[in-house]
């Protein structure tokens, strides 16, 4: 099955700054690759995802990007806010069956 | 139903007792997950089933485990003989066939927290 790695496993940074985190994948057929959010004692939540057609996607101040070739994928954060401190999960599957998740990296944003 | 509804949201058992955690996904979805979660650790996947496909149930950590889901639907975990490494939130999450509306969300629900004393 497929196997997502995913770093790092926290990242602090300041309010306003960028924060970048970053999954690679093993299975070259993955071709949907989802962004999900867990915030403190709540459950994940779908913030952005791309497929294998293209290699960047942007929604506000959230994007990711995708490198098929090295079968790795980000995600970028911009102008941080503290709301943006929980939990990020990167996935990678095949027409979203058999969906498996990076370990998750913390995010903490400093006010 | 409107979410994925997950039951019990809490419990707590002495080790070596079996427990049933049960999931109600999405009405129509075809697809159901199990993932368990430690205490600030990643989503682990244990089981996936798809439609009337066999499932892929090659997350389950021991015989331990297992895994139904009756008429498409509704799905229960069991875990035999509990031990504390098991103590964990379990997670269920489901979403619609693919190609259809919303079909790339994950939908989860609320999770069954297990306490194995």
């Amino acid at each position: 099955g497929e196997n997502v790695e995913q770093h790092p496993s926290t990242l602090s940074v300041q309010e306003g700054d960028s924060a970048v985190i970053k999954c690679t994948y093993s299975d070259s057929a993955s071709n949907y690759f989802p962004w999900y959010k867990q915030e403190l004692g709540k459950r994940p939540q779908l913030i952005i995802d791309i497929r294998s057609n293209v290699g960047e996607k942007k929604d506000q101040r959230i994007a990711v990007t995708l490198n098929k070739t090295a079968k790795h994928f980000s995600l970028h954060i911009t102008e941080t806010q503290p709301e943006d401190s929980a939990v990020y999960f990167c996935a990678a599957s095949y027409n979203n069956n058999d969906m498996r998740f990076g370990a998750g990296t913390r995010l903490t944003v400093k006010p | 139903g409107a979410g994925v509804s997950q039951s019990p949201s809490n419990k707590v058992t002495e080790k070596g007792k079996d427990v049933e955690l049960r999931c109600d996904p999405i009405s129509g979805h075809t697809a159901l997950y199990w993932y368990r979660q430690s205490l600030g650790q990643g989503l682990e996947f244990l089981i996936y089933f798809q439609g009337n496909s066999a499932p892929d149930k090659s997350g389950l950590p021991s015989d331990r485990f297992s895994a139904e889901r009756t008429g498409g639907s509704v799905s229960t975990l069991t875990i035999q003989r509990t031990q504390q490494e098991d103590s964990a939130v379990y997670l269920c999450a489901s979403s619609a066939t693919w190609g259809r509306a919303g079909a790339n969300v994950l939908t989860f629900g609320a999770g069954s927290r297990l306490t194995v004393l």
